[in-house]
């Protein structure tokens, strides 16, 4: 199984509204990642997950809110987003270390924000 | 700033054509090269991984080569067809599993 799934499929919320992407592997990959896309740019890196701990923060704003609850999750919790934040949401996996390994994405969450 | 960068922004070709996509990147301390395929609105699909020891991988139709002393990367896709119409992204690979992307090329493959 290579697929790594994220729900949900599109989201729309309000700048006062807290709501939370989901993102699942089963490959038993220790890295995980999330990844902003806006419109005809490429993905860019937020975070990195490796062995359940937070290793790369990218000097995302404190609204984005990354949580791994365990090796085949990852969350990513939103709180008093702005326009600006909607986007195509990324989750990727790979095997964890400190080289670099092959990363599998997910189809990505569609955010809106009102 | 470690840079990657895809020029052509945009190609179109007949059906059949064999596609050469070009990828460049300014820091020759690279750990690897991936490849991604991009349909509208959708995830990325890995295509190939190139590790800094290899010169080229092979998959199919499709051939990546990778030159670290000049800083490139090449996607070899052999006789096009119409559903290899997509955005080709590359990225490049440093430590702590951090991946740089170009800004993709945007392929049009005209039956």
């Amino acid at each position: 199984d290579t697929e790594v799934t994220q729900t949900p499929k599109h989201l729309v919320m309000g700048m006062t509204n807290k709501k939370s992407l989901k993102c699942e592997q089963h490959m038993g990959h220790r890295a995980m990642y999330w990844y902003k896309q806006k419109a005809k740019k490429p993905p860019e890196l937020m975070f990195v997950y490796s062995y359940e701990k937070l290793s790369i923060n990218e000097s995302v704003p404190s609204r984005f809110s990354p949580e791994c609850p365990n090796s085949s999750l990852l969350n990513l919790h939103l709180h008093a987003l702005q326009p600006e934040d909607s986007a195509l949401y990324l989750c990727a996996s790979s095997q964890a270390g400190g080289e670099s390994y092959e990363q599998y994405f997910g189809p990505g969450t569609r955010l809106t924000v009102t | 700033k470690q840079e990657v960068t895809q020029i052509p922004a945009a190609l179109s070709v007949p059906e059949g054509e064999n596609l050469v996509l070009n990828c460049s990147f300014t820091d020759s301390a690279i750990y690897n090269l991936q490849w991604f395929r991009q349909d509208p609105g959708k995830g990325l699909t890995s295509l190939l991984l190139i590790q800094s020891s290899q010169r080229e991988q092979t998959s199919g139709r499709l051939n990546a080569s990778l030159d670290k002393s000049s800083g490139r990367s090449t996607l070899y896709i052999a006789a096009s067809q119409p559903g290899d119409s997509a955005t080709y992204l590359c990225a490049r690979g440093a430590a702590g599993n951090k991946l740089t992307f170009g800004g993709g090329t945007r392929v049009l493959v005209k039956p």
